[in-house]
């Protein structure tokens, strides 16, 4: 099956400092990738939707200047936390959205980055 | 209502146990269903997608009542293996993004 990758898978750092997520598809093209955060026992939240060569759409309730998304290439999209703080601290997690020949889709996801601010 | 409610569990069942889980979402206009497996700390991985006329993957089926806006997954002979957390997801009104639900979790004993 297709895989994504993302990268780093661990972070940790101190508060104020910004970072950055990448999520790259490695055997397809994705036009259109998403980045989730989940907290613990809590559901998958979409934060954004990340298309290439165009800005992104964000959910309502996120804030585009502090989550800034790239989609520069058919394989990679980046997520930058910028200044972050304790309240950032979450799962972050990437999906690529892959087209079938038969005309259906799947989102495969990336193994995620665990991000804690201190 | 919240857009995909699932029963949150967790279920613990002994190994051989048939178990069901069920899903109900809000959006009419959903078109694509499916049901994902996320184990402790991991990425969701697809497990099957849901189709109209109901679909089975070796112990795994899943139904969907388009009527109820309910969908389930049974399993069958249950594997310590299949202790995970079961999400069920469904796509926005758009068809562009994924609505996850909270999750249910499975504890398969031996």
């Amino acid at each position: 099956g297709a895989v994504v990758s993302q990268h780093p898978s661990w972070v940790i750092c101190k508060s104020g400092t910004s970072v950055k997520i990448e999520c790259r598809s490695l055997d397809f093209q994705a036009t259109t990738m998403f980045w989730y955060r989940q907290f613990p026992k809590q559901s998958l939240m979409l934060m954004a939707t990340s298309n290439e060569g165009s800005k992104a759409t964000y959910e309502q309730g996120v804030e585009k200047d502090k989550f800034l998304i790239n989609h520069a290439s058919l394989t990679l999209s980046t997520l930058t936390v910028t200044s972050a703080h304790p309240e950032d601290s979450s799962f972050y997690i990437c999906s690529a959205r892959d087209y079938w020949t038969s005309g259906g889709e799947t989102q495969y996801f990336g193994p995620g980055t665990r991000l804690l601010v201190l | 209502r919240k857009e995909v409610e699932q029963d949150p569990g967790p279920f613990n069942v002994p190994e051989g146990a048939t178990v069901a889980f069920n899903c109900t979402y809000s959006n009419s206009a959903s078109q694509s269903f499916f049901w994902y497996r996320q184990d402790c700390r991991k990425e969701p991985k697809l497990l099957m997608s849901v189709y109209s006329s109901g679909n089975e993957d070796g112990r795994f089926t899943a139904q969907l009542n388009r009527a109820s806006q309910y969908i389930s997954l049974l399993i069958r002979d249950s594997k310590l293996s299949d202790s995970a957390t079961y999400l069920c997801v469904v796509n926005n009104q758009a068809g562009t993004a994924l609505i996850f639900g909270k999750g249910t979790t499975l504890s398969v004993s031996s």
